[in-house]
């Protein structure tokens, strides 16, 4: 069964200081990664996808993400923070077998101050 | 082009009433899954649809919960003699294919907070 964990249910970080939310899978085969991003009583809102093909994925307002394979991680970041940032932040993992949607984690939140 | 449609954003219902909830997917898409997010947790998924017919229901409770997606109209989350328990928030996604077959994302609606009173 395919699932994804984020252990950390909370990030701060100062603004303008880089910031990383962290994502961890598990599948039997080759997966495909996604991060989104919820504001307060919104849904949720696509940032960034890994299918194949480079590591490294860029994606909406500056955030990024890198595939690392040998450590199953999907980690999200950005070189610099922005207040407008904290958001509710979900890695998710799509296999072609089994279950056809998006698995989801359990979500981080990310404050970042002023 | 609008997005993914739900309505109503708020829904309040009594214990035992019957709760329907509205999802329009995207223009194009024919694809809709539905979610529950439980405050303070993540999204579970719920089921998932093709126009006419239900292709994963996986993960939906075994009684009170239906979902439909007709020929024509929108898909339909119906919950029969709501709980406290139902409470939450439900998200509608849609997809123009199988994500990620065609390498589109889902597109997620705004969501319809079921409270239960």
């Amino acid at each position: 069964a395919q699932s994804v964990a984020q252990p950390e249910d909370q990030v701060n970080v100062a603004e303008g200081n880089p910031l990383t939310v962290k994502c961890t899978y598990s599948v039997s085969g080759n997966p495909y990664l996604f991060w989104y991003v919820q504001y307060p009583n919104r849904g949720l809102q696509f940032l960034l996808k890994y299918i194949t093909g480079d590591n490294l994925v860029k994606g909406s307002y500056g955030f990024e993400a890198e595939f690392n394979k040998s450590q199953t991680s999907f980690h999200l970041k950005k070189p610099s923070a922005l207040v407008s940032d904290s958001a509710l932040y979900f890695c998710a993992v799509y296999m072609d077998t089994g279950r056809r949607a998006l698995t989801f984690g359990s979500g981080t939140r990310l404050q970042v101050q002023p | 082009n609008a997005g993914v449609m739900q309505n109503p954003r708020h829904l309040v219902r009594r214990r035992g009433q019957e709760a329907r909830l509205r999802c329009s997917p995207m223009k194009g898409h024919s694809h809709v899954y539905w979610y529950r997010q439980l405050p303070e947790e993540g999204l579970k998924f719920m089921v998932y649809l093709q126009k006419e017919n239900i292709i994963d229901e996986s993960g939906m409770p075994k009684e009170r919960f239906s979902a439909e997606f007709p020929k024509e109209g929108p898909s339909i989350l119906r919950i029969q003699q709501v709980v406290r328990g139902d409470s939450a928030a439900y998200f509608c996604a849609s997809s123009s294919r199988d994500v990620p077959l065609g390498r589109s994302e889902a597109f997620f609606g705004q969501g319809t907070r079921l409270t239960v009173v």
